[in-house]
């Protein structure tokens, strides 16, 4: 199967800064990459689809200006928590699409302090 | 994509198959379904998908009802490694272009 990876795996921030994480699919290319947040003994919820060279599409809900979604290569699409809060500390995972299976990332925990 | 219902938890005994089901009673024609599971603290992984017939592969069985309202996932030894969070999916779209929309789940927990 494909591999996708995120970096960081973890981080801690300061409450008012910003923080990126970065998907990268390391032995093929994805023109597309979905974004999910996961709350504590939750389901995972759709926030973005990522799409390289465009715009980012957003589900209703979530602030495209504080989660930045950029695109710039065919392996790498970034998320970016702008003005971090506490309430935005959350599992972060992405994923790519390689033939016609999901492969995920390992996901980013977030916490803001 | 149809909706899909799974028991929230389940017990299986380390060794012995677990058998996970899904109710899909509103699956139509051209709706595939897909599974994956949850490790605590990791990404979904993808496990196996299937249409009508019953599926087969290194992880696991996929055992679709005839009238395809239900299915069966099925771990036919399960180990402590297999403990997860296990997510039955519906949807129309096999190519994978459009993202996945997760349910709750089955809470599965392997037992020595």
């Amino acid at each position: 199967g494909a591999v996708v990876s995120q970096h960081p795996s973890r981080v801690i921030c300061k409450s008012g800064t910003s923080v990126k994480i970065e998907c990268r699919s390391l032995d093929f290319q994805a023109t597309t990459m979905f974004w999910y947040r996961q709350f504590p003994k939750q389901s995972l919820m759709l926030m973005a689809t990522s799409n390289e060279g465009s715009k980012a599409t957003y589900e209703q809900g979530v602030e495209k200006d504080k989660f930045l979604i950029n695109h710039a290569s065919l392996t790498l699409s970034t998320l970016t928590v702008t003005s971090a809060h506490p309430e935005d500390s959350s599992f972060y995972i992405c994923s790519a699409k390689w033939r016609t299976e999901a492969f995920f990332g390992q996901g980013t925990r977030l916490t803001v302090v | 994509d149809a909706k899909t219902t799974q028991p929230p938890s389940m017990d299986c005994a380390e060794g012995r198959a677990a058998n996970l089901p899904c109710n899909h009673s509103t699956i139509s024609g051209n709706e595939y379904v897909y599974w994956y599971r949850q490790i605590h603290s990791q990404g979904p992984q993808y496990i196996i998908h299937g249409l009508k017939n019953n599926e087969t592969n290194e992880m696991a069985s996929l055992i679709i009802t005839e009238d395809r309202k239900s299915s069966t996932l099925i771990l036919p030894h399960a180990t402590l490694r297999d403990t997860a969070v296990y997510y039955c999916i519906v949807r129309v779209d096999s190519a994978g272009n459009t993202p996945l929309v997760f349910g709750k789940g089955t809470r599965l927990s392997v037992i020595a």
